[in-house]
């Protein structure tokens, strides 16, 4: 069974960083786009950021670029978020999510991780 | 590109039939998905390519559409289709989301 596991949330203050992690497991993870998506307490999705499987492409929504880094380890079987410059607005559920059948279809998703950016 | 759903909310009574739509600001062929939320739990993949049903789907859920019009449609309502759907654009990122259609029953 696919297995996401999103941890490394927690309170942080406006313009600090933090780093988000997903461990995969059940399926050969550096054959599969990977993506970050997150929800706002009471809001809707939103999409932050996808990589390619190999990691040499990377999307960003505009929301966050310049700001996120995603970046992934085949080896280790883990996705990131690096997320530096934090604001209010980037309080959320951030879900990590594995690609279906068709590119940018999020077949598999994790239980999320809460980043919560407050002074 | 832009996704718009409607209705926003809508309450139905269990077996009836429920259409949600889904509108793209342009083209996006049929790289559509349509999520259900239920609350408290992360998102589950219903129909990918517009009308391609995940596996384990009740087969009462059924998607249509190219282009920029799409449909989700609920053939007869149970109560454990109380949720939250969503659509998705697949065809170039940002890979944008609808806003949301909370399904009451």
């Amino acid at each position: 069974d696919v297995q996401l596991l999103e941890t490394g949330g927690g309170l942080v203050q406006p313009g600090e960083s933090r780093r988000l992690s997903c461990a995969a497991s059940g399926f050969t993870f550096s054959s599969y786009v990977m993506s970050w998506v997150r929800q706002a307490p009471g809001k809707g999705l939103e999409w932050v950021s996808s990589i390619s499987g190999s990691g040499g492409s990377t999307y960003y929504a505009d929301s966050v670029k310049g700001r996120f880094t995603i970046s992934r380890d085949n080896s280790q079987n883990t996705l990131y978020l690096q997320m530096n410059s934090l604001r209010a607005e980037d309080t959320a559920l951030y879900y990590c999510a594995k690609d279906g059948p068709l590119r940018f279809s999020f077949q598999n998703w994790g239980q999320g991780t809460l980043v919560i950016v407050s002074s | 590109i832009q996704m718009t759903q409607s209705p926003s909310s809508l309450s139905a009574s269990v077996g009836d039939r429920v259409t949600i739509t889904c509108r793209a600001t342009e083209t996006i062929s049929s790289y559509l998905n349509w999520f259900q939320q239920k609350p408290g739990k992360a998102p589950r993949l219903l129909i990918s390519a517009a009308s391609i049903l995940q596996r384990g789907v009740p087969s009462r859920f059924s998607g249509s559409g190219s282009g920029t019009d799409f449909t989700l449609t609920i053939s007869s309502l149970q109560p454990e289709d109380s949720a939250t759907y969503y659509c998705q654009q697949g065809y170039s990122p940002p890979c944008t989301f609808g806003q949301g259609t909370k399904l009451e029953i």
